[in-house]
């Protein structure tokens, strides 16, 4: 069954650190590997997108990695801000655009 | 351009009532598709449609009908609501569709509580 799991389910840091957020996956055919922010009563906001020739994405202070043979993606937020605050979802592509399997998130919690 | 816009943003329904969620885009894009969201859960599929005239089933289809007459706007209707479609709703665009690595524009979500 395909499977997108995430770790922490949620991360508490102060201000100005730096965090990393897991995700492991089963899936196939592989496509791409997304990262999106889902800020609190809002819809999901892309973040990055990887195919499978891509181990590494960056955007601003977010730095995704993709290490497709032992199926593991990270992001890393580097000098986090207040406005980090947020869910992170992972989702893997199953070969198609309509076939998008969703992590549940990790909730991220920037403290002053 | 307002994007994706989703009406209503909330909605409390009785068992049995019926109701349309609307969705409509300003982006010309082809792919719309209606997610719903649960805590603890990645978002599900529901329908999608790559066109005006053409939909599909999700992931969890059952008691949710959808159509697309035009390339603005997808409903999404409950057509008896039932205590187990209380979620969050989201409409969401693409418009790369030949390319798999096409973005997902997502609206605000609509919240809905049956009791």
């Amino acid at each position: 069954k395909n499977q997108v799991e995430q770790s922490p389910q949620s991360l508490i840091i102060l201000e100005g650190k730096n965090c990393t957020l897991q995700c492991n996956y089963t899936v196939s055919p592989f496509s791409n590997l997304r990262w999106y922010k889902q800020d609190t009563g809002r819809g999901p906001v892309s973040l990055t997108i990887m195919t499978f020739s891509e181990n590494t994405k960056s955007n601003g202070r977010y730095t995704a990695t993709l290490d497709a043979d032992t199926k593991q993606s990270s992001l890393h937020i580097t000098a986090s801000q207040l406005s980090d605050s947020a869910s992170y979802i992972c989702v893997v592509s199953a070969g198609s655009n309509y076939q998008l399997i969703w992590g549940a998130g990790t909730k991220l919690i920037i403290k002053p | 351009n307002a994007g994706v816009t989703q009406t209503p943003k909330f909605q409390v329904l009785k068992t049995g009532q019926s109701m349309t969620l609307q969705c409509a885009q300003d982006m010309n894009h082809e792919y719309m598709s209606w997610y719903r969201q649960d805590p603890g859960m990645g978002l599900r599929l529901i329908h999608y449609s790559v066109g005006a005239g053409i939909t599909d089933q999700g992931e969890v289809p059952n008691g949710y009908n959808v159509s697309r007459s035009t390339t603005e706007d997808f409903p999404l209707r409950l057509l008896s609501a039932a205590p187990s479609q209380t979620s969050v709703y989201f409409c969401a665009t693409m418009g790369e569709l030949a390319a798999n690595t096409g973005e997902l524009f997502f609206g605000e979500g609509s919240r809905l509580t049956v009791l």
